[in-house]
């Protein structure tokens, strides 16, 4: 399987960028997701990277991907309260002929007023 | 589309009991997921479905846990006997079919139900 890392939590003041980071270690990758779980609710598809980009920009969220690295890290922009919320990194890998995903621990975002 | 829907929301019961978790899928899509996720173990894939057909079920803990899919819009998780360490949230995915043209980025993104909460007391 797949290993991935993602520290636990993060704090900000809204107005400041949030980075939000994770290694992995399946080289193989081709996507990669990060999905954002409010609290109560499901997982809820923020944004992915193809493996063959270093960048990805939508909106105020930016992916940046270092496959020597192993390493994806979203921004975000002008963080706001809302966006207070666990955020996990999901690379996928192949299991059979179809794309397993591997969650991380998720980061929780805590956003300060 | 309203979405993967999943029922209970909620759930309490005793240790011993069964559990039957329920979950409908977005119509259309080939593949079906159950999750768990727990403060100890974050989110783990316990099982899924292509086109109905249990694929992987590696992830499912023990002979306690089983998972049906009698047709494409629905699929249940089923615990007997429930334990206390089973408490988790439960989530149900789906996705659409597979990968086969790279042009179509993203195709097989998991699309997540608001999850059942079941408590084991």
């Amino acid at each position: 399987g797949e290993d991935v890392e993602q520290s636990l939590f993060l704090s900000v003041r809204e107005g400041d960028s949030s980075v939000i980071n994770c290694t992995y270690t399946d080289s193989s990758s081709t996507y990669l997701y990060w999905y954002k779980q409010e609290p109560g609710a499901g997982l809820q598809l923020l944004t992915y990277i193809f493996s063959n980009m270093d960048m990805k920009q939508d909106q105020r969220l930016t992916v940046l991907l270092n496959k020597k690295d192993k390493h994806l890290s979203l921004r975000i922009a002008d963080t706001q309260t809302g966006d207070s919320a666990i955020y996990f990194c999901a690379p996928v890998g192949r299991l059979y002929n179809f794309n397993k995903f591997y969650f991380g621990s998720g980061t929780k975002l805590n956003v300060k007023p | 589309d309203a979405g993967v829907i999943q029922s209970p929301r909620h759930e309490v019961t005793e240790m011993g009991q069964e559990v039957t978790l329920r979950c409908k899928p977005i119509s259309g899509h080939d593949y079906l997921f159950w999750y768990r996720q727990t403060m100890m173990r974050g989110l783990e894939l316990l099982i899924y479905f292509n086109n109905n057909v249990p694929i992987d079920d590696s992830g499912m803990p023990e002979d306690r846990f089983s998972a049906k899919m009698p047709n494409a819009s629905f699929s249940t998780l089923k615990i007997q006997p429930s334990e206390p360490r089973d408490s988790a949230v439960y989530f149900c995915a789906s996705s659409p079919s597979a990968l086969r043209d790279r042009s179509r980025h993203g195709t097989d993104t998991q699309y997540f139900g608001p999850g059942t909460r079941l408590t084991v007391l």
